[in-house]
């Protein structure tokens, strides 16, 4: 199985700073990455593929990038709107996918 | 509008079995793979398994393999989640999620049939017990 790391856990900023969350993967998975934004009480929102896709709609200040085993997810000019947790998901697997633990982007 | 509907969650007692649905409309459901993922409360997300686009395949994390089953009926445009002999571990949301890759016969017949998750519903709440 593939395991999915997510550093750090949680990610103290406030409104205007630019963030980065790394993702780091077990084993290769060339660019089969996705990450999610998940806000409270909320089901989890698509807001990148293929590592650096962005989904229709999501804000260009959402960027990702990395390839092999480590990926990073950057939120330039953080809004108050992106206070929320995020996850990474493998999907190199033909047997199944996996979740990254999550970090939370709270206000410092 | 594209759009999930889980139903099914309740209280229920350790060692019970439960079926879980998810009602989809605005999209051609019987062309994607359909997702269960699970969260429970103040943990991260835990991918449960998927069904093919046809019903005819279904992959499962290994944890839960041999007692949650998922199935569907592209007649009604409902995937189910079936679970037996939960335990206080299997205390969560339980969410199913539409696949990002549209299937059809030649391009899903073999091999992959699922990717990432574009579509979410708003999730069932299911609490184990005693």
């Amino acid at each position: 199985d593939i395991q999915m790391t997510q550093s750090p856990s949680i990610l103290s900023a406030s409104v205007g700073d630019r963030v980065t969350i790394t993702c780091r993967a077990s084993q290769s998975i060339p660019n089969w990455l996705a990450w999610y934004q998940q806000k409270p009480g909320r089901a989890p929102k698509l807001l990148m593929y293929r590592a650096s896709i962005l989904e229709s709609g999501v804000p260009s200040r959402f960027s990702g990038g990395g390839s092999g085993t480590e990926f990073t997810l950057t939120i330039t000019n953080l809004q108050p709107d992106d206070f929320a947790i995020y996850y990474c998901q493998q999907y190199i697997s033909y047997s199944g996918v996996s979740f990254g633990g999550g970090t939370k982007v709270d206000l410092k | 509008q594209m759009q999930l509907v889980e139903s099914g969650g309740g209280a229920v007692q350790p060692g019970s079995s439960l079926r879980l649905s998810c009602a989809a409309s605005g999209f051609e459901f019987s062309n994607y793979a359909i997702h269960w993922v699970r969260q429970a409360p103040g943990k991260g997300l835990e991918w449960i398994g998927v069904v093919s686009y046809d019903g005819a395949r279904a992959n499962y994390t290994d944890s839960m393999k041999g007692r949650f089953t998922v199935s569907r009926d592209n007649a009604r445009s409902t995937v189910f989640l079936q679970m037996n002999s939960l335990t206080t571990e299997d205390t969560a949301t339980y969410y199913c999620a539409k696949d990002s890759f549209r299937c059809t016969v030649n391009s899903c017949s073999s091999g992959r049939f699922f990717f990432y998750m574009t579509l979410w519903g708003k999730g069932t709440m299911v609490t184990v017990s005693s």
